[in-house]
């Protein structure tokens, strides 16, 4: 119940073309879903996150969808661009927990030029 | 001004020897972090320590011991290493979710273990 599956492990995009990745998660007492950027050599950093109480957030080229009912959330990046490449993770935590973060596996972007 | 520092950066050593990271944040947050991200890239929470307390210890060897010295520091001792420790080890900070409502985390650039 503690994880959160994510896919695909790896993308590869053209340039201007959108990047897809989708997140599912089984606790439902989950309600903040970060997505986090993770460059080779760096630590993660935090892009964009949502709570249940909205569907869609916005957030210059980077939308996070959520559907609640189906317990999955998805990260679109519009316009891809090769410093878009990177790893990326969802993630999910509960409020009035410890602020304990279950992150996906990380998927691997390639955005080709 | 870098948020969450850690030193060192790279660290080798053999196995039986003991070491410790050492984590920083000036964002004036409450609660810091160990994560382990492993050869696959999966990232697991180790402990978190608010305000000195600490709050989450997850299944992790007891050859790893967090200690806080005030909320701005959070350091990682390891005992007898072992080859399954070689990771980067990163450092994050928060707010303080359960007080104040946020719960975003900020990494520290890591520490790569290497136990040979």
């Amino acid at each position: 119940q503690q994880q959160v599956k994510q896919s695909p492990q790896s993308l590869i995009v053209q340039k201007g073309g959108i990047s897809i990745i989708n997140c599912a998660y089984e606790n439902t007492a989950f309600d903040y879903f970060p997505w986090y950027q993770q460059f080779p050599g760096k630590g993660p950093a935090l892009l964009i996150a949502i709570r249940p109480d909205v569907s869609e957030k916005k957030e210059g080229r980077f939308t996070i969808s959520f559907n609640k009912s189906a317990k999955q959330f998805s990260l679109h990046i519009m316009d891809s661009q090769p410093g878009d490449s990177a790893t990326y993770f969802c993630a999910a935590s509960r409020s009035g927990n410890t602020g304990k973060l279950i992150f996906g596996q990380g998927t691997t972007l390639q955005v080709k030029p | 001004d870098t948020a969450v520092s850690q030193t060192p950066k790279y660290l080798v050593t053999q196995m039986g020897n003991d070491k410790s990271i050492k984590c920083e944040q000036n964002l004036g947050h409450d609660t810091m972090y160990w994560y382990k991200q492993d050869s696959k890239k999966f990232l697991k929470i180790m402990f978190s320590y608010n305000n000195k307390e600490l709050i989450i210890n997850e299944t992790v060897p007891n050859r790893f011991s967090p200690k806080s010295p005030d909320k701005a520091h959070l350091n990682l001792h390891i005992n007898s290493l072992e080859l399954g420790d070689s990771a980067v080890y990163f450092c994050a900070s928060s707010p303080g979710g359960i007080y104040r409502g946020r719960y975003e985390q900020y990494f520290g650039p890591g520490t790569r273990l290497t136990v040979t």
